[in-house]
């Protein structure tokens, strides 16, 4: 699997957008990113995963470079709940399994 | 939906004991994952089901790990002569046949071997 490069940690005020970014520029053509986010004494959670063109759901929109050689994770209002791990993974969902290789991530930090 | 539940959450034995933990998918699930979970890392991948098949084991898994989806439903993985680096948050997640990109975790069981 192609590997992820992501901060150690950010910082962001409660009610501002966050931008996570995401480096992959060893990433192959069938490789989708996915984001996922672990919450304190928590399993992670799907946040959100796109393959070419930029995603928004309910949670947050994801912005891909037009290289594929990076990608934003963006939360439009980051609340004190958003406070977490956030792991941006590099998968080929066409092989077997599907099983995520989860970096360290970046801790988000969510100041009120 | 009630999500994917294991048990226990907590366990606590002693270096060479024997320990099992169960994971229930949310229903309808067919593939299954373990996870394995150290203080200030990533989930580590262990093993992987479709349905009752056992698809993919990491090198992570040893000889004395073993994982059983029986049926299809619920998952048992079983650690045998534990030792102090089993010691982490084992996690189970699983996914639908149609939405392969989203995985749903349980709360996960906390091993300590002492």
């Amino acid at each position: 699997d192609a590997k992820t490069t992501q901060p150690n940690s950010m910082e962001s005020n409660e009610e501002e957008p966050v931008h996570l970014p995401c480096n992959h520029s060893t990433i192959s053509g069938t490789d989708y990113i996915h984001w996922y986010r672990q919450l304190p004494s928590q399993g992670p959670e799907y946040v959100i995963h796109g393959l070419t063109s930029n995603v928004n759901n309910r949670m947050a929109s994801l912005a891909i470079a037009e290289d594929r050689k990076s990608s934003t994770l963006i939360l439009h209002r980051a609340t004190l709940r958003d406070a977490a791990v956030y792991y941006c993974i590099l998968r080929d969902v066409r092989l077997t399994g599907n099983q995520f290789y989860f970096g360290t991530g970046t801790s988000l930090t969510v100041i009120p | 939906d009630t999500g994917v539940s294991q048990d226990p959450r907590h366990k606590i034995t002693k270096r060479g004991q024997n320990v099992t933990f169960r994971c229930d998918p949310i229903s309808e699930h067919n593939r299954l994952y373990w996870y394995r979970q150290t203080l200030g890392q990533g989930p580590e991948f262990l093993t992987y089901f479709q349905n009752e098949a056992q698809l993919e084991k990491s090198r992570l898994l040893s000889d004395r790990f073993s994982a059983e989806r029986p049926k299809g439903s619920f998952s048992t993985l079983e650690i045998q002569r534990t030792e102090q680096g089993d010691s982490a948050m084992y996690l189970c997640a699983s996914s639908p046949r149609d939405r392969v990109h989203e995985q749903y975790f349980g709360p996960g069981t906390r091993l300590t071997v002492t």
